[in-house]
């Protein structure tokens, strides 16, 4: 299977700061990746899928690059609602998998 | 509005069994392929099955031979039939819309049902 890791696990950040979040992939999956957001108690929300692509609705502040084996997440200017733990997903083959997540606190 | 509900879900011993349902409204059910993902307290996403549009079905190690996926499309419903459990199948589990036919994409996620697997 291929292994997602990403990093950091945790961050506090200051509203209005830019946030990143790396996730890199134990194999080329090209730009098969999304990105997930999850808030405490809720279910998974699509954020970034095909490493770049905004989902509707969501806020131009989140976007998300890369290709191969190495992605970046960005929250331009982190809001407090932005609070929440972020999940990359590879879809390169039908064992899905997902990186550890990263939880992003307001400092 | 599209949604997914799951139940199901409760308390069971190691090496019994459970079914969860998911059902589904606001869509074109049998058009989309289908999948459920679990999670355990404070851990990550795990991918636990798919189901196509067709009927064909997908799993990972950790749960083949073990649970199995259906659908009823007349019924707009989800299923996922959990034998053998074991302690490690402790999580909340979520139905997960894929985002079109062949997608690996979850545009849309259920709230989630707890199943806990302990003597």
């Amino acid at each position: 299977d291929i292994q997602m890791t990403q990093s950091p696990s945790s961050l506090s950040a200051s509203v209005g700061d830019r946030v990143t979040i790396t996730c890199q992939a134990s194999q080329d999956i090209s730009n098969y990746l999304n990105w997930y957001q999850q808030k405490p108690g809720k279910a998974p929300k699509l954020l970034i899928y095909d490493a770049s692509n905004l989902e509707t609705g969501v806020p131009s502040r989140f976007s998300g690059s890369g290709s191969g084996t190495d992605f970046t997440f960005t929250i331009s200017s982190l809001q407090p609602e932005d609070i929440a733990t972020y999940y990359c997903q590879q879809y390169d083959n039908l064992a899905l998998t997902f990186g550890g997540g990263t939880k992003v606190e307001i400092k | 509005e599209v949604q997914l509900v799951e139940s199901g879900g409760g308390l069971v011993q190691p090496g019994g069994s459970l079914r969860l349902s998911c059902a589904a409204s606001g869509f074109t059910f049998s058009s989309y392929d289908m999948h459920w993902v679990r999670q355990a307290t404070g851990k990550g996403l795990e991918w636990v099955s798919a189901i196509g549009t067709a009927g064909d079905t997908y799993y990972p190690g950790s749960v083949k031979g073990r649970f199995t996926i259906s659908r009823e499309n007349a019924k707009n419903s989800l299923y996922l039939q959990m034998n053998s459990l074991r302690a490690g199948d402790t999580a909340v589990y979520y139905c997960a819309r894929a985002a079109g036919s062949g997608s690996l994409t979850f545009d849309c996620w259920g709230q989630g049902t707890l199943v806990t697997v302990s003597s």
